[in-house]
């Protein structure tokens, strides 16, 4: 059982806004701002979308965007476009380990 | 260009050892903290083991005592010694390193993992 908890699905049509919840507890999204987001397509390496809560890599597109409220970190991606569908996963620090934990995953159709 | 390459990966038997490397180029090895991270087929990520420049180790805690990862600065290159694989070891192993931003548990340069099958 994965320490983050993500939903296993989210789906939207083209051009729609569609969020994806991580939570986690006091102990690692709660209680610090080292929250980050991947993106994987099938058979490829996970491609880091967000870190440190909303900050965005060069060369991700601005229709990716991260924040957090208590123990929840969500990733919203608007403008819902073919290519967002992917699988997601969260990561986050946590005071419990020394690496770092991940979610779950959520898989993203584009309807 | 940064880029990170894996190889090492094999069929093996539970019990048996397999020794995995990732061979990095574009980028001041030294100076970095490098990682492991594996997904077993049709599940999540799992963050492995870390090795930071200072060679400070880290593992999960379900391979501790089990694998034992090194890097060798003078070639450029990072280990993973995995012994007593279980046949839940299974999994894609990717190498991976932070190199944007505050580097606090999260990583921006992949490689494209190499494959470990334990299987009698």
């Amino acid at each position: 059982q994965s320490a983050l908890t993500q939903p296993a699905s989210v789906s939207g049509s083209p051009g729609q806004s569609i969020t994806i919840s991580c939570t986690g507890t006091s102990s690692d999204v709660g209680g610090y701002n080292y929250v980050s987001w991947y993106q994987q397509h099938p058979g490829k390496a996970p491609k880091l979308m967000i870190y440190d809560v909303s900050n965005r890599p060069s060369g991700v597109s601005n229709r990716f965007s991260g924040s957090k409220s208590g123990n929840t970190a969500s990733l919203t991606i608007s403008g819902l476009q073919a290519e967002d569908e992917a699988d997601y996963y969260c990561s986050s620090y946590t005071s419990s380990s020394t690496l770092g934990v991940f979610g779950a995953g959520t898989k993203v159709t584009v309807l | 260009e940064v880029q990170l390459v894996e190889s090492g990966g094999g069929l093996v038997k539970p019990g048996g050892s397999l020794r995995l490397s990732c061979a990095a180029s574009g980028f001041t090895f030294s100076s970095y903290s490098m990682n492991w991270v594996r997904q077993a087929p049709g599940k999540g990520l799992e963050w492995v083991s870390s090795i930071t420049s200072s060679s400070y180790i880290y593992y999960a805690d379900s391979v501790k005592g089990r694998f034992t990862i090194s890097r060798d600065n003078a070639k450029n290159s990072l280990y993973l010694q995995m012994n007593s694989l279980r046949a839940e070891d299974t999994a894609v192993y990717y190498c991976a390193l932070c190199m944007l931003g505050t580097c606090y548990y999260y990583m921006d340069v992949w490689g494209k993992g190499t494959t470990v099958t334990v299987s009698s």
